[in-house]
């Protein structure tokens, strides 16, 4: 069965980079058939897409966060990553990763990251 | 973009009550189409994929229609455990959106 599972700070001050990690188990973060997201929820609200990552290194973000997101891949770790710059108090939200072949099927439990001071 | 519009934002409703939530794309998008549930403090999980595809695991109760932009998520006879927060969300074109989502109550 394959998990996903993210780790990374809770607390992020401002100004500064938000890290993610996300580590896949159960299976092979080299699919060929998927890609591999960030999905993330501020608190009480809706779900935003971040961005996607193909195990090749290919790239696609979403317009509203592209001048401050960096997503990469380590297939030896079977793990991918979050970088997201220059936060403020607007990118507090449970980050989540997700698997996506043609749509988001398999989910990790998320991480609740705060930007405060 | 492809904007998508929930409603209603929130419905109460009472055990073996049917709810209908509907879903409206800014453009069309054919059958790219996904429901999914999320329970408070749980991740998202997918219900019905392709407008009306089931996925296995899920109840029957569940059913999804629509084409186009117009798209709907049918819970026939809802149960306790159904209290949860729906989305749509379109894979048809970057950016990938959601919906604002529907929170549905139990009374």
């Amino acid at each position: 069965q394959l998990q996903l599972q993210e780790s990374g700070p809770g607390l992020v001050k401002p100004s500064e980079t938000l890290s993610l990690t996300c580590t896949v188990s159960g299976g092979s973060i080299s699919s060929s058939s998927h890609y591999w997201g960030w999905i993330r929820q501020p608190p009480g609200k809706g779900l935003e897409w971040i961005g996607n990552i193909y195990y090749s290194g290919s790239t696609y973000y979403n317009p509203s966060l592209k001048s401050r997101v960096t997503i990469s891949v380590d297939t030896s770790k079977n793990q991918f990553s979050l970088k997201l710059s220059s936060v403020t108090a607007a990118d507090t939200a449970v980050y989540y990763c997700a698997r996506r072949g043609q749509l988001f099927d398999y989910w990790g439990q998320g991480t609740l990251v705060t930007v405060s001071s | 973009e492809i904007v998508l519009t929930q409603s209603p934002d929130f419905q109460s409703v009472t055990p073996k009550e049917k709810v209908t939530i509907t879903c409206r794309a800014s453009q069309s998008i054919g059958s790219s189409l996904h429901w999914y549930q999320q329970r408070p403090d749980q991740s998202p999980k997918l219900l019905i994929k392709f407008a009306s595809q089931s996925i296995s695991g899920v109840p029957s109760r569940f059913s999804g229609s629509g084409s186009g932009t117009d798209f709907t998520l049918t819970i026939n006879s809802l149960e306790a455990e159904d209290a949860a927060a729906y989305y749509c969300h379109q894979s048809s074109s970057l950016p990938l959106t959601f919906g604002g989502g529907t929170k549905v109550e139990i009374k």
